[in-house]
């Protein structure tokens, strides 16, 4: 099926681990983002990926990592997860700039992630 | 100050009445600007989409963009149970978009 996935949608982990969320696109869009969403912060930019073997970091990459091997994959990994990353993360993708009718981004289901 | 300031509600009306959202900005860089749609525990999707000031007009929906005064407004006409869900504005230039806080719209059956 065409579209975004994001797994898991539910995670619930220790402060302090390492937890990768996931994130599969299959429209073959060249850019693709994370993006966390908090109470009163509304949606916040993580990292962005042009293409493949491309990221940039967003407003809020302290703690995060990401990589992009292969176009359809954008993985975000939490290398030692704090309390203050617990949120609800969105995967979104979208055409180059240049290709773009709408200008709007295709976002993903979420995964809900609770750090303990 | 943030780039882009939504009052976030929440925003309880009673079926058919006329809602009005809106959001304002500080960045004259943004050029393309948006309305997106989230219902619970789904991801935002996109509701409207506008270039350079003015109105246009889907259905029940009417977006509008002043930019000399950097505020853009959502009206949903004869509003619908349906139409309960957060609604964020986004904006963005030629890179990465801006989002508000979302507004948290129920109607009232």
């Amino acid at each position: 099926d065409a579209g975004i996935t994001q797994s898991p949608r539910y995670k619930i982990t220790e402060t302090g681990r390492q937890v990768t969320l996931m994130c599969h696109q299959t429209w073959s869009h060249s850019y693709m983002f994370w993006y966390r969403q908090d109470l009163g912060h509304g949606l916040r930019l993580i990292y962005y990926s042009a293409a493949a073997d491309i990221t940039d970091k967003g407003e809020v990459p302290d703690g995060y990592v990401v990589s992009r091997s292969k176009t359809e994959n954008f993985p975000l990994t939490l290398e030692s997860a704090t309390r203050s990353q617990t949120s609800v993360y969105f995967c979104a993708s979208s055409r180059p700039v240049w290709a773009r009718t709408d200008y709007g981004y295709t976002f993903g289901s979420g995964t809900r992630l609770t750090v303990v | 100050q943030k780039e882009v300031e939504q009052d976030p509600g929440p925003l309880s009306v009673p079926e058919g009445a006329i809602v009005s959202l809106n959001c304002t900005y500080s960045n004259s860089a943004f050029q393309y600007f948006m309305w997106y749609r989230q219902y619970s525990r789904k991801g935002p999707e996109l509701l409207m989409y506008t270039y350079s000031s003015g109105n246009k007009e889907d259905g029940r929906f009417t977006a509008q963009v002043d930019k000399s005064s950097k505020y853009i407004s959502l009206f949903i006409r004869d509003s619908q149970p349906s139409d309960s869900a957060t609604y964020l504005c986004a904006m963005s230039g030629r890179d990465d978009m801006r989002f508000g806080a979302g507004t948290r719209l129920t109607v009232k059956p």
